[in-house]
């Protein structure tokens, strides 16, 4: 079985500063991948970053990368030069095969993290 | 990028009536589909996995005669809030997944915008 726990349940950051959410992911599965979504108020899930298990480079997508640290079992998203449209909640999730998964392989979604950008 | 579409976006019924939320894939064919309820500040539930043609999946603790899922085609998939009551009130989110090659391939899971859901 798969766990993420995101311990912030809420984050507060300053216009323009770095954050980086946390999360830790337990797990017997040798492949796995990890993502990060946003939700903002309205609801939409927006895919943000994904990182397989194997890869051996952290994972880069304008704003956001991700710390990976495999031994750690943690795989924080870190996010520069916050804005406020960054205000919003924040899961990690994860899916156990990664990239090489079968199409029913569901994804575990951590509780959660709140982030508020302050101008 | 790969769309999914939900309808309707919002609801709002009666107590004792049936609703009926459609999960569509705009611009690719889903080999699965997911369906999630969320609750207020709290994280996405899995409720069941369906595969087109084939009966859904469900998660323990859903209960399948009330929460029907249909899966027609490979764009998609309605789920029927059956008899709903006010504990049904919820936000309601589906996915759409797709192997897509790309010198490999990658389970890439699409999301709909949600239906909230209101019962009276």
């Amino acid at each position: 079985a798969q766990k993420i726990t995101q311990t912030q349940p809420g984050m507060f950051v300053q216009e323009k500063e770095a954050v980086t959410l946390d999360c830790t992911y337990d797990t017997s599965d040798p492949s796995y991948g990890l993502f990060w979504y946003k939700q903002p108020s309205s609801g939409e899930m927006i895919f943000l970053i994904y990182q397989g298990s194997y890869d051996q480079q952290n994972a880069t997508e304008g704003r956001y990368s991700l710390n990976f640290q495999k031994a750690r079992k943690s795989a924080n998203l870190v996010i520069s030069a916050s804005q406020l449209g960054d205000s919003a909640m924040y899961f990690c999730a994860m899916i156990p095969g990664g990239i090489s998964g079968g199409s029913n392989y569901k994804l575990t979604f951590g509780k959660g993290t709140l982030l508020t950008v302050n101008p | 990028g790969a769309v999914v579409s939900q309808h309707p976006s919002r609801v709002i019924c009666k107590s004792g009536t049936s609703v009926k939320i459609e999960c569509r894939s705009l611009d690719f064919q889903a080999t699965t589909m997911f369906w999630y309820r969320q609750f207020p500040k709290q994280s996405l539930m899995l409720m069941a996995t369906s595969n087109e043609g084939s009966k859904a999946t469900y998660e323990q603790g859903v209960e399948k005669d009330k929460f029907l899922i249909n899966h027609a085609s490979l764009t998609l998939s309605t789920l029927t809030v059956t008899s709903a009551h006010p504990e049904d009130s919820s936000f309601y989110i589906c996915s759409a997944r797709t192997l897509r090659g790309s010198g490999g391939y990658y389970n890439e899971q699409f999301f709909g915008p949600g239906t909230r859901l209101t019962v009276l």
